[in-house]
């Protein structure tokens, strides 16, 4: 079965330091997204992207969040400086195309210390 | 805006036997889709079963199974005959049936606990 791989599965850093997570969608499925997982809001939709190009990024901080797609077998989400609230679980999904359903990784749990 | 809730943070069915979780939803949107998800302990979202609004007649997967009521913005999840790998965290989105979005809503979860 084809699977969405995010790396690294786990992540432990110091506040400050710089983060990123990678994750390969399903070949072929041309949307992307990126989510967080907390005890306190739960699911959210951070960003998502169309065909490489970011549609969504309004669930995302701005000032310390970034996303890209620099093909279309990769997607990174950044954080730096990185926050002790930013811990979390974060995952990526992807979906053949408009209106198909959403095929999750297995996400990363980041702890900022 | 649209919501989702979940009233019940946790449930419990002894193996075997039939549980329902619930949902309800919020919107003023006539075409959208609705989702059951499972998170087992390994932390993968797991999609169960997916429901076009559109439709009339209730999605099966399975043991899976749908009481969509769109009138009442309610949308259960029945699982018969209950295994011990059905515990986990079920999570109920909603998802505005747009070409310009594909952003999913998520309810708060239900714990299930499975009992041999």
């Amino acid at each position: 079965d084809a699977r969405v791989t995010q790396t690294p599965r786990h992540k432990v850093t110091e506040m400050g330091q710089e983060v990123t997570m990678r994750c390969q969608p399903i070949l072929g499925h041309n949307t992307v997204f990126w989510y967080r997982q907390t005890m306190m809001q739960g699911l959210e939709l951070l960003a998502y992207f169309r065909n490489r190009a970011p549609l969504d990024d309004s669930g995302m901080p701005k000032d310390r969040f970034s996303a890209e797609m620099p093909d279309a077998t990769l997607a990174t989400l950044k954080i730096q400086p990185s926050e002790p609230r930013d811990s979390a679980v974060y995952f990526c999904a992807s979906a053949l195309r408009v209106n198909q359903p959403q095929h999750f990784g297995d996400g990363t749990r980041l702890s900022i210390l | 805006a649209q919501t989702v809730t979940q009233s019940q943070p946790e449930m419990s069915v002894q193996e075997a036997e039939t549980v329902t979780l619930s949902c309800t939803y919020d919107t003023s949107e006539s075409d959208y889709y609705l989702f059951w998800y499972k998170q087992p302990p390994s932390r993968q979202m797991i999609l169960v079963i997916r429901q076009e609004a559109y439709k009339q007649q209730n999605a099966t997967e399975n043991r899976f199974s749908v009481n969509f009521q769109k009138a009442a913005k309610s949308f259960s999840l029945k699982i018969s005959d209950s295994q011990l790998g059905d515990a986990a965290m079920y999570f109920c989105a909603y998802r505005v049936g747009s070409y310009n979005t594909d952003k999913l809503i998520f309810g708060t979860g239900t714990r299930l606990q499975v009992f041999p």
